[in-house]
């Protein structure tokens, strides 16, 4: 059973323009969502992260949104640059265990 | 200010053989996870450990796997007797003690990974 889902394997978008990555889940208990980057032959990057009492959290050009009544949450990235491109992963956990669950990942990919 | 340090980073082994993956966390982390990722998957937690006890191994399989975060030195992720199926690239990752500060908590480090290849 697949807690966290990622449905879009891969997204192109062109430089400057804006990204948006998906991600549902269905454990009610998560209360703490991150999202990584990864380069290949790489570990995860953190990037950012919200907490369930938060709708959006912001970094400079990363966006997180939370829906909770949907479930779902989303990383907007803007302006895009051809350096964002790599395979992103939604991961969430409870604050009672440590462990991320994660996604399955959106290879993403910005043309110049 | 290292980061995460898995070595090795590639290790090749035959079927029926050990496999030991090492892990140093970041200065000032006592927090190790390990994690595996087969082709075309995510990351799947296997377990998380604190110097000298392994607090949760709900990931790991029940048999060949083992982990141990000794007191001194790094942590060991050790596989016995591995099969084909074992072939994967396991990441390491550590967070602080208390990383409950300033709402980051289970903000994890991840390092470069061990990719483990079983022939």
């Amino acid at each position: 059973d697949q807690q966290v889902k990622q449905n879009s394997p891969s997204l192109s978008v062109q430089e400057g323009r804006i990204s948006i990555l998906n991600c549902d889940y269905t454990n009610s208990m998560f209360d703490y969502f991150l999202w990584y980057k990864k380069y290949p032959a790489e570990g995860p990057t953190f990037l950012i992260s919200i907490s369930s009492i938060k709708d959006k959290n912001e970094d400079g050009r990363f966006t997180v949104f939370l829906n909770k009544s949907a479930k779902h949450l989303s990383l907007h990235i803007v302006p895009s640059q051809p350096g964002d491109s790599a395979v992103y992963f939604c991961a969430a956990s409870q604050s009672s265990a440590r462990q991320l669950t994660f996604g399955s990942g959106t290879q993403l990919t910005v043309l110049p | 200010n290292a980061g995460v340090m898995q070595n090795p980073r590639h290790l090749v082994r035959r079927r029926g053989q050990e496999a030991r993956l090492r892990c140093s966390p970041m200065k000032g982390h006592s927090h190790v996870y390990w994690y595996r990722q087969l082709p075309e998957e995510g990351l799947k937690f296997m377990v998380y450990l604190q110097k000298e006890n392994i607090i949760d191994e709900s990931g790991m399989p029940k048999e060949r796997f083992s982990a141990e975060f000794p007191k001194e030195g790094p942590s060991i992720l050790r596989i016995q007797q591995v099969v084909r199926g074992d072939s994967a690239a396991y990441f390491c990752a550590s967070s602080p003690r208390n990383d409950l500060q300033a709402g980051k908590y289970n903000e994890q480090f991840f390092g470069p990974g061990t990719r483990l290849t079983v022939l």
